[in-house]
């Protein structure tokens, strides 16, 4: 069964310090990796689509990038706006729209 | 509104009871899907429709769940008979087309089974 692995669990930053989540992924045959972003109470917010190994995507203080195995959200000089829980998805060969998601990464980032 | 809309966004049942959740795509979604999210978890697949056509309902945890979308566009979960592990948020999504595409998520209907 396809597995997607995130970590660490949670994430303390001070306000400009640098740092990574990884999702680590068993799948043959990806269809895509999703990054979403989740705030207390609300719905997943999209972020990033990646579909091939070497892919790499930027938005603000964000950056996405994707090997075979695993992806990474790198996260820029973060802002305390930047705090909430980072998922990631993957689809695989099935396609069908069925997103297998990690259980994320809680940031916090304090001032 | 442009995005995906739920309602209620919360709701208590007492157990035993028959809740029903609506789900409203963004306007021309082709593919919906409804998911599962417990708390600290990220959300769990139930199920998903390409039209009208429910494609894969593989993530339905009994036959006590129950998805349509008769018309290809809003959909409605029906959950018979509530027990307390059916509380969760319920996240319903659309996206363009089927299959690898990007879905975009709804804020969620909190069902709490007392």
């Amino acid at each position: 069964e396809d597995q997607v692995t995130q970590s660490p669990e949670a994430l303390r930053l001070q306000e400009g310090e640098s740092s990574s989540l990884n999702c680590s992924y068993t799948v043959s045959g990806l269809r895509g990796l999703f990054w979403y972003r989740q705030d207390p109470g609300k719905g997943p917010e999209f972020l990033f689509t990646l579909y091939s190994a070497g892919e790499e995507k930027e938005k603000e203080r964000l950056k996405a990038t994707l090997t075979k195995k695993e992806s990474f959200l790198h996260i820029t000089a973060p802002k305390p706006e930047d705090s909430a829980t980072y998922l990631c998805a993957v689809v695989g060969p099935e396609g069908g729209g069925k997103f297998q998601f990690g259980a994320g990464t809680q940031v916090v980032v304090t001032p | 509104g442009a995005g995906v809309s739920q309602s209620p966004r919360y709701k208590v049942a007492k157990r035993g009871q028959d809740v029903a959740l609506r789900c409203d795509p963004i306007s021309g979604h082709v593919s919906l899907f409804w998911y599962q999210q417990a708390l600290g978890q990220g959300p769990e697949f139930l199920t998903y429709f390409q039209n009208e056509a429910q494609l894969d309902k593989s993530g339905l945890p009994s036959d006590r769940f129950f998805a349509e979308r008769p018309e290809g566009s809003v959909s409605t979960l029906k959950i018979q008979r509530t027990q307390q592990e059916d509380s969760a948020v319920y996240l319903c999504a659309s996206s363009l087309v089927q299959s690898g595409n990007t879905i975009y998520f709804g804020e969620g209907s909190w069902l709490t089974v007392v």
